[in-house]
Formats: C-alpha cells, sequence, structure tokens
C-alpha cells in the first residue's frame, strides 16, 4: 500500500523554537507538497517541489523554508515558530501525471506556545 | 489566478435524502478532484474526472464535471450517517501535466438519523 508517512502527529513547540516537519513517500513520486489547514480558510499551499534540490513558493511561504535533498523527502522548516504558525500541516505526493491527484500523509497537529 | 468556490460550505441532511454539492472554477481546467476529509483526519481521493462529460460514480456519491461551465457537481443519493465527513474539490491550475493543485474551502456535510 502506497504511503505518505509524516514523522509525527501531533507536537507543541515553544515560541522561537526552529522546527522541523518531516514527509516521506514510498511512490518514488516527482512532486511533493506542503498545505497548512486552518478553520474557515482550506488548504493553503506553503512550498512545492518537482525535483530533487528543487523548490517554489505556494501562497503562503513567510516564515516557511523547505528542503528536498532526496525525491523520497520533503522538509518542512519553521525558522523562528510563532503563536500563528499553530495549524494542521499536511504533505501530499503526485505522480504528476494528472491521472491520480495527490496522496496525502495524515498530517501534523503543530501547536505553537 | 484560478479560485475555487464550493457551496454550500455547511450542509445538514436527513439520511435518506438526495443533495449535491457544487465546486465553480474561475478559469480552464478539465482536471478536477475530490477529496473527503474525516474529523481530525488527512484527506483521501475519492473521484478523479479528466475531462469534459466526466461521471464517476461510488456508492452513493456520484461526481461530474462540465469544463465549459467550469463547474463540478458530487451527488449524494440517499444518504446514511457514514457519509457524515468534510468534502474537497480542487482543480488542477497547471496545464503543463506538472500537477499543482488549488482546493475549495470544503462543505462540512452531517447526515442526521
Amino acid at each position: 500500500d502506497v504511503k505518505v508517512t509524516q514523522s509525527s502527529r501531533y507536537l507543541v513547540k515553544r515560541t522561537g523554537e526552529k522546527v522541523f516537519l518531516e514527509c516521506v513517500q514510498d511512490m518514488d513520486h516527482e512532486n511533493m507538497f506542503w498545505y497548512r489547514q486552518d478553520p474557515g480558510l482550506g488548504l493553503r499551499l506553503i512550498y512545492f517541489s518537482y525535483d530533487v534540490k528543487m523548490k517554489e513558493k505556494g501562497d503562503i511561504p513567510e516564515g516557511y523554508s523547505v528542503s528536498r535533498e532526496k525525491k523520497e523527502r520533503f522538509s518542512l522548516i519553521l525558522e523562528s515558530a510563532s503563536t500563528n504558525q499553530t495549524s494542521m500541516y499536511l504533505c501530499a505526493s503526485s505522480a504528476g501525471t494528472a491521472n491520480f491527484g495527490y496522496t496525502f500523509g495524515s498530517g501534523t497537529r503543530l501547536t505553537v506556545v | 489566478e484560478l479560485k475555487v468556490e464550493q457551496n454550500p460550505l455547511f450542509l445538514s441532511m436527513q439520511e435518506g435524502k438526495n443533495y449535491t454539492i457544487y465546486c465553480n472554477y474561475s478559469t480552464t481546467s478539465d482536471r478536477l478532484y475530490w477529496y473527503r476529509q474525516d474529523p481530525g483526519k488527512s484527506l483521501e481521493s475519492l473521484f478523479v474526472l479528466l475531462s469534459n462529460g466526466a461521471v464517476k460514480q461510488e456508492g452513493r456519491l456520484m461526481a461530474s464535471l462540465d469544463t465549459k461551465a467550469r463547474l463540478s457537481t458530487l451527488h449524494i443519493t440517499a444518504a446514511v450517517h457514514d457519509l457524515s465527513a468534510t468534502y474537497f474539490c480542487a482543480v488542477d491550475e497547471d496545464q503543463g501535466g506538472s500537477e499543482k493543485l488549488v482546493f475549495g474551502k470544503g462543505t462540512k456535510l452531517t447526515v442526521n438519523p
């Protein structure tokens, strides 16, 4: 069964900490994405990557960075966590052929205190 | 900029009734996806619609796509409690085939006994 695995289901971090959210897929997908989901705002794209070492900004990249050193792993980094980054973070991957859409990870609920 | 609008955002219905969720989008695309999200969980793929006139059915749910009207519908037949969830439509804004999805805000469906 194909999978997108997010390393943590729940995280609590302090304001100002550097936070790493990890995402690994085992489907040999080219494309990987990071979204955040907030009530009333839906899913908003933070960053995405179409290839190893490649990254592109989404709609709300401020306060975030990403790393894709290997095809299967896409990391989201909060350089200095703030309370307004408390959210559900969803990682997704896709083959890029349009036939299947995205496969999502189980999500990481991050609370910044 | 592609915009995706779903309506209604909230839907409360009785078991056994029929209803339709609408997904409108603002720019040309012939690739549309429907996802389901249960509370506290991630998104699960329901339907992939890749051409004008595409229709897919799974159990009590049927999705269709009219690319000329820029409209997709998700029709619920004889609703049951297990269908209670949030349903998202998403449209691929990258016509080059790399898949970059823009999501609607979701429709929260509650099916009451």
